[in-house]
């Protein structure tokens, strides 16, 4: 699987853009990059995921570079409900071209301050 | 979006006993299902892939008979730890991949929280 590398800890004043990048320089032509959040002690929440394209829902639009080797999750107006550990993660294929797992790293702790 | 539900969300049980988790998806068929379990202050770490019909597949060093997982319908993955111990005190999630073309979404429930006395 396509190793992802996040900066453990960002801060972010509330109201403002939350931008939280994320290096998969490894990532293969197939292989999605999927975000989520992890709220303390809750399940993850699925925020959003893409190939190519940038994408953009209610929660957050993502940016995927050209070369697909970078992206940036944006929050477009972070509110202290959004403090929370975010996960950058890039799902490989199995042999066979099927997709594989969800594997989670360290992700990037997101503190929203007043 | 679409949820999955899990239950219990806390349970506690004594040592040498089994406990049940069971995972549900709420509004969508999900063939494939996932356990994960986190430790404090640690990521979610994958135990194994849950395949609806077949016997899940478990990650390296993951006891398969220790902890059985049933997936005997699309909408529910069952995790049950057999011969409690201490050491198995986890907070346990599952997730669940709605069924699509590639590019699938896999929703994840609130998590368990098991503690073993």
């Amino acid at each position: 699987d396509a190793k992802t590398t996040q900066p453990p800890s960002m801060d972010c004043a509330e109201g403002r853009a939350a931008n939280l990048p994320c290096n998969h320089s490894t990532i293969s032509g197939n292989e999605y990059v999927y975000w989520y959040r992890q709220i303390h002690s809750q399940g993850p929440q699925y925020i959003i995921h893409g190939l190519k394209n940038n994408e953009t829902n209610e929660m957050a639009s993502l940016i995927i570079t050209e070369d697909r080797k970078s992206s940036t999750l944006i929050l477009p107006h972070a509110t202290l409900r959004d403090t929370a550990v975010y996960y950058c993660i890039v799902r490989g294929l199995n042999y066979g071209g099927s997709q594989g797992n969800l594997i989670f790293g360290k992700g990037t702790k997101l503190s929203v301050k007043p | 979006g679409a949820v999955v539900s899990q239950h219990p969300s806390r349970v506690i049980c004594k040592s040498g006993t089994s406990v049940k988790i069971e995972c549900r998806s709420l509004d969508f068929q999900a063939t494939t299902m996932f356990w994960y379990r986190q430790f404090p202050k640690k990521s979610l770490m994958l135990m194994a892939t849950s395949n609806e019909g077949s016997k899940a597949t478990y990650e390296q060093g993951v006891e398969k008979d220790k902890f059985l997982i049933n997936h005997a319908s699309l909408t529910l993955s069952t995790l049950t730890v057999t011969s409690a111990h201490p050491e198995d005190s986890s907070f346990y999630i599952c997730s669940a991949e709605e069924d699509r073309a590639v590019g699938n979404t896999i929703y994840f429930g609130e998590g368990s929280w098991l503690t073993v006395v």
